[in-house]
C-alpha cells in the first residue's frame, strides 16, 4: 500500500526554470493538498483540490499552478522558479467521508533548491 | 478564521522526564484539533486528534492531549520521554469550511538529552 507518493524527491533548479512536482495517491481520496515547509513557519497551504477537475488557492499560491486531471494525481507547477521557492514541498490527501475529523495522509516530501 | 499558536519552537528534556508541548487555538466554531509528528526526512503522521466527546485524548507512542475550551488549549504531554521521541511536532486545527482545510502551527522541535 503506497499511500501518497511524491516525485521527484530532490531537485535543483536555476532561477527562471520551470518544473512540475507530481503527487499520486492510491486511497481514492477526494481532497488533495500541496503544502510548503520552511524553518520556523510550519506548513503553509499553497493550493488544494476538492475533486477531479477542481483546484483552489491556499495561503501562499503566488508563483505556483496546479492541476487535477485525474482523481489520484495532483500536480504542482513552478513556471519561473525563484530563490524564495526553495523549500520542502509536501503533498497530502484526505477522505471526504470523515469530514472535518479526517486526518491528512502525507507524502515524504520533495526538497527543491532554486539557485 | 481559525489559527494555531505553538509556544516554544524548541523544547529539550532529559530522557525519562515529562514532555509538555503547548498549543493554543483560535476558533469561532467548535474546533477539531490534531497533533502531527514529523521524524527527520519524513512526512507528517497523525499522533492524535480531538473531535467531540472525551476531552482527554490518547494517541500513539504514549502521548496524550487535553482539550480545554476555557483556555483554548490543546497541550501535548507524555509522562516519560524516550530518545525515539525526538522529532518535530505540529498542532493543527481543521477549518470549518467545505474544503476542510487543516491549518498548522509553526511547529516545536523536541530534543531528548541522554
Amino acid at each position: 500500500n503506497a499511500g501518497v507518493t511524491q516525485t521527484p524527491k530532490f531537485r535543483v533548479l536555476k532561477t527562471g526554470q520551470s518544473m512540475t512536482l507530481l503527487c499520486a495517491q492510491d486511497m481514492n481520496h477526494e481532497y488533495m493538498y500541496w503544502y510548503r515547509q520552511d524553518p520556523g513557519m510550519g506548513l503553509r497551504l499553497i493550493h488544494y483540490s476538492v475533486g477531479e477537475g477542481t483546484t483552489a488557492k491556499g495561503e501562499v499560491p503566488d508563483g505556483y499552478n496546479v492541476s487535477r486531471l485525474k482523481k489520484q494525481n495532483f500536480l504542482l507547477g513552478l513556471e519561473s522558479a525563484a530563490p524564495s521557492q526553495t523549500s520542502v514541498y509536501f503533498c497530502a490527501s484526505r477522505s471526504t467521508g470523515t469530514g472535518r475529523s479526517g486526518e491528512l495522509f502525507f507524502g515524504e516530501g520533495s526538497r527543491l533548491t532554486v539557485l | 478564521a481559525q489559527s494555531v499558536t505553538q509556544l516554544g519552537s524548541h523544547v529539550s528534556v532529559s530522557e525519562g522526564a515529562l514532555v509538555l508541548l503547548r498549543c493554543n487555538y483560535s476558533s469561532s466554531v467548535p474546533p477539531y484539533l490534531f497533533w502531527y509528528v514529523q521524524y527527520p526526512n519524513q512526512g507528517l503522521q497523525l499522533l492524535l486528534k480531538y473531535t467531540t466527546g472525551a476531552t482527554l485524548v490518547k494517541g500513539i507512542n504514549g502521548f496524550e492531549a487535553e482539550f480545554k475550551k476555557s483556555e483554548t488549549s490543546f497541550h501535548l504531554t507524555k509522562p516519560s520521554a524516550h530518545m525515539s521521541d525526538a522529532a518535530e511536532y505540529f498542532c493543527a486545527v481543521s477549518e470549518y469550511s467545505s474544503a476542510s482545510k487543516i491549518i498548522f502551527g509553526s511547529g516545536t522541535r523536541l530534543s531528548i538529552r541522554p
